[in-house]
């Protein structure tokens, strides 16, 4: 099944514990994208990816990191959580950017306390 | 820069009413439009697109036209039922600076009463 997967789905970590989400498509999908969800605010990007080593920043980058080296994972790592990124958090994923349509994961709820 | 800017919620109907979801953009060059729906607990999904002006996305009795002349892409169903409640994604996809983006609306939560 074509999907984009994302792990863990719920966490709850204390302020200053690095953390990684993981993201993985196996639809051989150009385009990644990371995204936090809040209310009010909508879906915000944090970070894209238009292929493998291609990492650009999106509109809310700040205390986020990412990396493509392969095709498939784009990890989100957070390297010193605070409580103003608790959120909800999709990976996306699309064939290329421009028209295509974006496959989303199932979310990951992240808490930090 | 690129923008879109949706109706705010909750919007509230009863089973078999006619639904309207506002949604206008600001974008440079020709971008594509979308509608996503997020139903409780899981991820986006396409629900339709449109990729040039006068086009119609049309999905599960939902449709939307692109409308360049008035920068709109307005969601509407005839007669909505209660398994449509969820939150309704404006969205699209345009050339920013060399590059292409993704840009969404804030959602608009949609709750359908029996």
């Amino acid at each position: 099944e074509a999907q984009v997967t994302q792990n863990p789905r719920y966490l709850i970590t204390v302020t200053g514990k690095k953390l990684t989400v993981t993201c993985s498509q196996n639809m051989n999908h150009e385009y990644m994208s990371w995204y936090r969800q809040d209310p009010g605010l909508g879906l915000r990007q944090i970070y894209y990816s238009m292929n493998v080593e291609v990492t650009d920043k999106g509109d809310v980058p700040e205390g986020y990191k990412v990396s493509r080296k392969e095709k498939r994972n784009f990890p989100l790592i957070l390297e010193s959580p605070s409580p103003n990124q608790t959120s909800l958090y999709f990976c996306a994923s699309s064939l290329r950017a421009g028209a295509n349509v974006l496959t989303f994961g199932a979310g990951s709820r992240l808490t930090v306390l | 820069g690129n923008s879109v800017t949706q109706m705010e919620g909750p919007v509230t109907l009863s089973e078999e009413a006619f639904l309207t979801i506002n949604c206008t953009y600001t974008a440079t060059g020709y971008p594509s439009l979308f509608w996503y729906v997020q139903y409780p607990g899981e991820g986006l999904q396409l629900l339709l697109k449109a990729t040039k002006a006068d086009d119609k996305g049309s999905n599960k009795g939902f449709e939307a036209t692109y409308r360049k002349e008035t920068t709109s892409f307005h969601l509407e169903k005839g007669s909505v039922q209660v398994s449509d409640s969820a939150v309704y994604f404006c969205a699209l996809s345009g050339e920013t600076s060399g590059t292409y983006k993704y840009i969404f609306g804030t959602g608009t939560r949609l709750k359908v009463l029996a």
